[in-house]
């Protein structure tokens, strides 16, 4: 495996469902990001992991909650979801945390919540 | 926030060099200027970055104005594998960590 890699690729629930998405970085680098995409918006920052530690929670809602257990691995726990909170679900991984530097995307999780 | 402002969208036609602009009037001097593109149906891709002097690598070429205000990605050679939205990002480090996509050009490439 290369790269950033996001397991799973589509994903329904129910609004009383519990779900979690998890993310892999194979890069070597020591942050991770969640990333929401709703249909005809920009990108917006949910969470940044830096070295196992949150650095940034961007007034996230409380049903999405992020675990980090090491630098390579990030996962989303999701649990009383709303319709609202359909779309793709992004994870990015970078060197570091500074702006000279690039991050690299996972594929992303379509969700469904119905 | 950061503010970028990019066309909505742009046709080239395929083999011809493409020149993506974008304006950034409000960067500041630390501010990293970032391109992404994003394929239908798959996650941003990084495609180059530069902070003052102009920037080349496999995908691309970046060329920054001089007062740092505007920049342009050039594609040598459209292929049609090239068509995607393009995102001009300002990294901007007071900030932390936090990339401001905006709407992005979406580039058709005419076969």
């Amino acid at each position: 495996e290369t790269g950033v890699t996001q397991t799973p690729r589509h994903l329904v629930m129910g609004m009383t469902n519990k779900k979690s998405l998890k993310c892999e970085q194979h890069l070597g680098h020591n942050a991770m990001y969640w990333y929401k995409q709703s249909a005809k918006k920009p990108l917006e920052l949910m969470f940044v992991y830096n070295f196992k530690e949150q650095t940034e929670n961007n007034s996230v809602p409380s049903r999405f909650s992020p675990e980090c257990p090491n630098s390579s691995h990030l996962f989303l726990h999701l649990h009383t979801l709303q319709p609202e909170d359909s779309a793709l679900y992004l994870c990015a991984s970078s060197q570091g945390t500074g702006s000279s530097y690039e991050q690299y995307f996972g594929p992303g999780t379509r969700l469904t919540v119905t | 926030d950061a503010k970028t402002t990019q066309p909505n969208s742009m046709e080239s036609n395929e083999e011809e060099p493409v020149h993506l602009p974008c304006n950034h009037s409000t960067i500041s001097g630390t501010d990293y200027i970032h391109w992404y593109r994003q394929l239908p149906s798959q996650g941003p891709e990084y495609v180059i970055h530069g902070l003052t002097s102009n920037v080349n690598n496999r995908m691309a070429s970046l060329a920054i104005a001089e007062d740092r205000k505007s920049s342009t990605l050039i594609l040598h050679r459209a292929t049609l594998r090239d068509a995607a939205v393009y995102y001009c990002i300002l990294r901007v480090e007071y900030t932390g960590n936090q990339f401001y996509f905006g709407t992005g050009t979406s580039l058709t490439v005419i076969p």
